[in-house]
Order: structure tokens, then C-alpha cells, then sequence
């Protein structure tokens, strides 16, 4: 499984974009990006996934290197629900449903702490 | 509301004893996966399940187990429960592995 290293906090302030980064220098051709987050209390939700173009959706935007070796999840406005550890999984996505493939391996991620 | 539920929210037994603890797949999603959050050992991957087989197995104590049935619901069996083995325990599911994964709301168990 690819090795991701993300800071272990950061401070956005309310209405202002949020750019978390996320370095997965070992991830292999065929692992796709995922990045999920836990609000306080709760299960882990998806927020987006790409493989190496830049992606968007109506939460945010994902930016993906052009060596694939890191990305940046991108909030355009953050707002205090944003409040959350925010963890970036490179999932391997081969073509049979086979072994461990589909497993999302959460490391620490990054909390993101959103001022009014 | 993800769509996948999970019983009970809560649950708080004293060591050595057994536990079940349920979830029920958004409609359609074949696969379902367990994971663990504790305070020292973050989230861990358990076990995951596709159409009624397990497919793979993570970090996964021989004390716990767990199944996929018919109807796709799945149960997590905690057995000779542990003081370490409280902690909140995810299910999540998705179509099939390779899609999103939907968590539900989890179980928090205490053992005392």
C-alpha cells in the first residue's frame, strides 16, 4: 500500500479557500486518490477521487501533480461544517475485485480547523 | 444519512463476554466493510465482504468475526471482549469494491 503524508493540522478562516495537501510519493500507476473526511461524531464521508487529471464536484476540487506523486484538496470556501479530519487514500482500483483492492488504509489525516 | 445503518449506537459490556453488532447496507450495495477507531490505533480496515463471501481481511483479531448474509446485512462478532477492544466500529458499504464507500453512523462499544 502506498505511503501518504499529510500535516497533521491546519486553521482556515471562514468563507476563505483551504488547500490541503497530501504527498503519496510511492503510489503505483494504477491507484486512484481518495480523499475522505470524519466530521466530529461521525462516520467517515467521501468527498472526491481522481487518478491524474484535476477533478471537481460540488465539494471541492482535487489537484492532482503531474508526477502524481502528491495532490492538493482544494475547498473553495470553507465553512465552519468543514471542520474535519480530511485523510487522502491512494486506492488501488485493478480490474478484478480480487485480494485487497477496494480497502480504504486511513492514516493519521489532517485536521482542519475552520475560524469564524 | 449515507444510507447504511448500523445497531445498536451504543453498547457498553464487561470483559470476557460477547458481543453482535449489526449494519444494514445502503439498497443495492453488495459490498460491506468493517473498520475500527480507537484513540492510539486511528481507523483500521477489518474485513470486507462482496455478495455474501469475504474477500479480504485486515487487521483483524481471531477473537472477532463476522459475516455477510443473504438479505447483504452483515454482523461483526466481538468475542472474550477485551478492555482494548472498546472503541467505535464503522461499517461502511459500497456497489461493489471498487466503488465509494458509505459509512454509517458506527458503534460505540465500552468494555468495562
Amino acid at each position: 500500500d502506498a505511503k501518504t503524508t499529510q500535516p497533521n493540522s491546519m486553521e482556515s478562516n471562514e468563507e476563505e479557500p483551504v488547500h490541503l495537501p497530501c504527498n503519496h510519493s510511492t503510489i503505483s500507476g494504477t491507484d486512484y486518490i481518495h480523499w475522505y473526511r470524519q466530521l466530529p461524531s461521525q462516520g467517515p464521508e467521501y468527498v472526491i477521487h481522481g487518478l491524474t487529471s484535476n477533478v471537481n464536484n460540488r465539494m471541492a476540487s482535487l489537484a492532482i501533480a503531474e508526477d502524481r506523486k502528491s495532490s492538493t484538496l482544494i475547498l473553495h470556501r470553507a465553512t465552519l461544517r468543514d471542520a474535519a479530519v480530511y485523510y487522502c487514500i491512494p486506492l488501488s482500483t485493478g480490474v478484478n475485485y480480487g485480494g485487497s483492492q477496494g480497502n480504504l488504509i486511513f492514516g493519521k489525516g489532517t485536521k482542519l480547523s475552520v475560524k469564524p | 444519512d449515507s444510507g447504511v445503518t448500523q445497531t445498536p449506537k451504543h453498547l457498553i459490556t464487561a470483559t470476557g463476554q460477547r458481543v453482535t453488532l449489526r449494519c444494514s447496507p445502503r439498497s443495492g450495495d453488495l459490498s460491506v466493510y468493517w473498520y475500527q477507531q480507537s484513540l492510539d490505533q486511528g481507523l483500521q480496515f477489518l474485513i470486507q465482504y462482496y455478495n455474501g463471501e469475504e474477500r479480504a481481511k485486515g487487521n483483524i483479531l481471531e477473537r472477532f468475526s463476522a459475516q455477510q448474509f443473504p438479505d447483504l446485512h452483515s454482523e461483526l462478532n466481538l468475542s472474550s471482549l477485551e478492555l482494548g477492544d472498546s472503541a467505535l466500529y464503522f461499517c461502511a458499504s459500497s456497489l461493489t469494491p471498487l466503488e465509494t464507500q458509505y459509512f454509517g453512523p458506527g458503534t460505540r462499544l465500552l468494555v468495562l
